[in-house]
């Protein structure tokens, strides 16, 4: 079985801060991690994934994510934050990779930039 | 990139009637597609995988005979909301994915309101 927790609902940070979202799973075998981003009444859009080999991953709009297996997270950081990452942020583990591979997400965090 | 399609994006519908959302892959072949329900500030719950085909596989608790999934094509699966009730009201959203693709890429969404 395999869970996510993401802690809080709602980090507020000012334009050009530090972005820090904090994924922790819990999984049975070597977990497949994923990060996606919601704008209000949209889907979900991919922000990155680790799959296997390097452990920090690099994504979309300047968002990056390390996979530490020791400590069972997947924390998403992003250096400077920017209005246009105003949004909701789902962290989901899968058991492989895969299109056809289950996704199980976390409860979202709503992420609010300050002007 | 891989485009998912969802119609209609929003629809509202009177108790007790049914309503069909459809989800296509624009520009692959999709072997399987998910079906999700996301109540507000909530996360995603996974209510059906779909493959090409075959009978749709559905998540503990959700009722197959309430919510009919059909996959007939390969770019092509539509979810039907049988005798709809207020409490059927939430946001559905699709992802589809193939053979050649590394994860399921996500429809926008339909919100479904049942008056």
């Amino acid at each position: 079985a395999q869970s996510v927790t993401q802690l809080g609902s709602h980090v507020s940070v000012s334009e050009g801060a530090l972005v820090l979202l904090r994924c922790n799973y819990s999984s049975s075998v070597p977990p497949y991690l994923f990060w996606y981003v919601q704008y209000p009444n949209q889907g979900l859009q991919l922000l990155l994934k680790y799959t296997t080999g390097a452990t920090l991953v690099k994504g979309i709009n300047g968002f990056e994510a390390e996979f530490k297996k020791s400590e069972t997270s997947f924390h998403l950081t992003k250096p400077s934050a920017h209005m246009s990452d105003a949004a909701e942020y789902f962290c989901a583990v899968s058991p492989f990779t895969g299109a056809n591979s289950k996704l199980t997400f976390g409860k979202g965090i709503t992420l609010s930039v300050r002007p | 990139g891989a485009v998912v399609s969802q119609h209609p994006s929003w629809v509202i519908c009177k108790s007790g009637t049914s309503v069909k959302i459809e989800c296509r892959s624009l520009d692959f072949q999709a072997t399987t597609m998910f079906w999700y329900r996301q109540f507000p500030k909530q996360s995603l719950m996974l209510m059906a995988t779909s493959n090409e085909g075959s009978k749709a596989t559905y998540e503990q608790g959700v009722e197959k005979d309430k919510f009919l999934i059909n996959h007939a094509s390969l770019t092509l699966s539509t979810l039907t909301v049988t005798s709809a009730h207020p409490e059927d009201s939430s946001f559905y959203i699709c992802s589809a994915g193939g053979f050649m693709n590394t994860e399921a890429f996500f429809g926008q969404g339909t919100r479904l309101t049942v008056v």
